[in-house]
């Protein structure tokens, strides 16, 4: 497999559940990126890796949790989310989060709140 | 604070080109990059400019102005398959990507 791979692609939950998104890639890259896209509205950066450190968090609910195990898999994990939290979220990674290198994207999860 | 401003939404007609304007207002500028995302799909890299001018590559081709901050993303022989979403993205004195809410472009027969 190539490039950034994203599971699941839709996932339906309840307020109450708790759920993990999972992203991976086989690019080699160091540093991973979550995003939220909501229609018609720029995507929200949320968290950034690098070099399996954490260096970006802005100011995200904690009812949203990032886990870098290793520098090719990062998830979300998701804890009594709200009807506004429902969006696509998607994944990227980077060579490195300062050089001027083009970020590449999975395809998302498209996550829905009831 | 930071700003990218695109049109929402254009309209083309299949063959023909279009023009998509950006304008950014950004604490300093390391860059500035073009993705394409069909609906559903990720999105993928286009360009990348960092010096005034134009980039070229086949059909697609990326201008920047760095005084007057604004850039254009131009599609020559308009194909129905290039209907998806352009999004505009400046890296800035932080090296943080800051995005537009990109334009919608929708190709006709």
């Amino acid at each position: 497999e190539t490039g950034v791979t994203q599971t699941p692609r839709h996932l339906v939950m309840g307020m109450t559940n708790k759920k993990s998104l999972k992203c991976e890639q086989h690019l080699g890259h160091n540093a991973m990126y979550w995003y939220k896209q909501s229609a018609k509205k720029p995507l929200e950066l949320m968290f950034v890796y690098n070099f399996k450190e954490q260096t970006e968090n802005n100011s995200v609910p904690s009812r949203f949790s990032p886990e870098c195990p290793n520098s090719s898999h990062l998830f979300l994990h998701l804890h009594t989310l709200q009807p506004e939290d429902s969006a696509l979220y998607l994944c990227a990674s980077s060579q490195d989060n300062r050089a001027n290198q083009p970020q590449h994207f999975g395809d998302g999860t498209r996550l829905s709140i009831l | 604070g930071q700003n990218i401003d695109q049109p929402t939404e254009m309209t083309a007609t299949e063959g023909a080109i279009v023009q998509i304007n950006c304008t950014y207002q950004t604490s300093g500028f390391n860059g500035l990059f073009w993705y394409q995302q069909h609906a559903g799909e990720a999105p993928t890299f286009l360009s990348y400019n960092v010096l005034d001018g134009l980039e070229e590559k086949g059909r697609f081709s990326s201008f920047l102005s760095r005084s007057k901050g604004y850039s254009y993303l131009l599609l020559k022989e308009l194909q129905m398959k290039d209907s998806a979403s352009y999004l505009c993205a400046v890296r800035d004195s932080n090296y943080q990507l800051i995005w537009g809410a990109g334009t919608k472009l929708i190709i006709k027969p």
